[in-house]
């Protein structure tokens, strides 16, 4: 059964760098899907930050793409986050998924398995 | 690339059927049929409830079912039972991105 951790700091400064990783068990990074971060914010609603290939192929939400990069380790089946000059804006809790991707265009169309996701606090 | 639009809350008595609806645009919802949904329950991650308008994954009561008209896709939660209570999200692929909607809480009376 496919397991996905994230794992990180909790508390991160003002203009700081937010840094997470997720951690695959039990499945190959490498494998044909994509590994996406979404993140919600206390009390509202999903936003999709980025996705990676195991390539190294990304895509990123154009409104956070000057701040993120989302990297990959095949060889410790991980996967990372890094967002830049986080403000309070940036509290939020942050997921770790797998997306599933049609041959039609090469990126998910839907993410099937999740990680219980960990709480990001952006505060001095 | 705008939230899709969902009504904030829906409600109904067990054993009752309910829709949610989730309204985007051309670019979005009417243009792919990429369209999923997700429950989350307080504290929890989103779970997949279907995906590709109406696909239901493996384990996924029959009682949830997707459709999709124009740019507007809705999922029916038939045979309302005290455990569908949760926040209900939809997700459609774009060109450039994932969007998500802006979220619908169950309530079962």
């Amino acid at each position: 059964q496919l397991l996905l951790q994230e794992s990180g700091p909790g508390l991160v400064k003002p203009s700081e760098t937010l840094s997470l990783t997720c951690a695959v068990s039990d499945y190959s990074i490498s494998s044909n899907y994509f590994w996406g971060w979404i993140r919600q914010p206390p009390g509202t609603g999903l936003e999709w930050i980025g996705s990676i290939y195991h390539s190294g192929s990304t895509y990123y939400n154009p409104s956070l793409k000057s701040r993120v990069t989302i990297s990959v380790d095949t060889s410790k089946n991980q996967f990372s986050l890094q967002l830049s000059s986080v403000t309070a804006a940036d509290t939020a809790m942050y997921y770790c998924a797998r997306g599933v991707f049609s041959p039609a265009w090469f990126r998910e169309t839907y993410f099937d398995y999740w990680g219980q996701g960990t709480l990001v606090t952006v505060s001095s | 690339q705008s939230a899709l639009t969902q009504p904030a809350s829906v409600s109904g008595s067990p054993g009752q059927s309910i829709t949610i609806s989730c309204t985007g645009t051309s670019s979005d919802v009417g243009g792919y049929n990429y369209v999923s949904w997700y429950q989350q329950h307080p504290g929890k991650a989103p779970k997949l409830m279907i995906y590709d308008v109406s696909n239901r994954p493996s384990g996924v009561s029959n009682r949830f079912s997707g459709s999709k008209s124009g740019n507007t896709a809705s999922l029916t939660i038939s045979g309302l039972q005290a455990e569908d209570e949760a926040d209900y999200y939809c997700s459609s692929y774009t060109s450039s991105s994932t969007v998500f909607g802006t979220g619908t809480k169950v309530t079962v009376l």
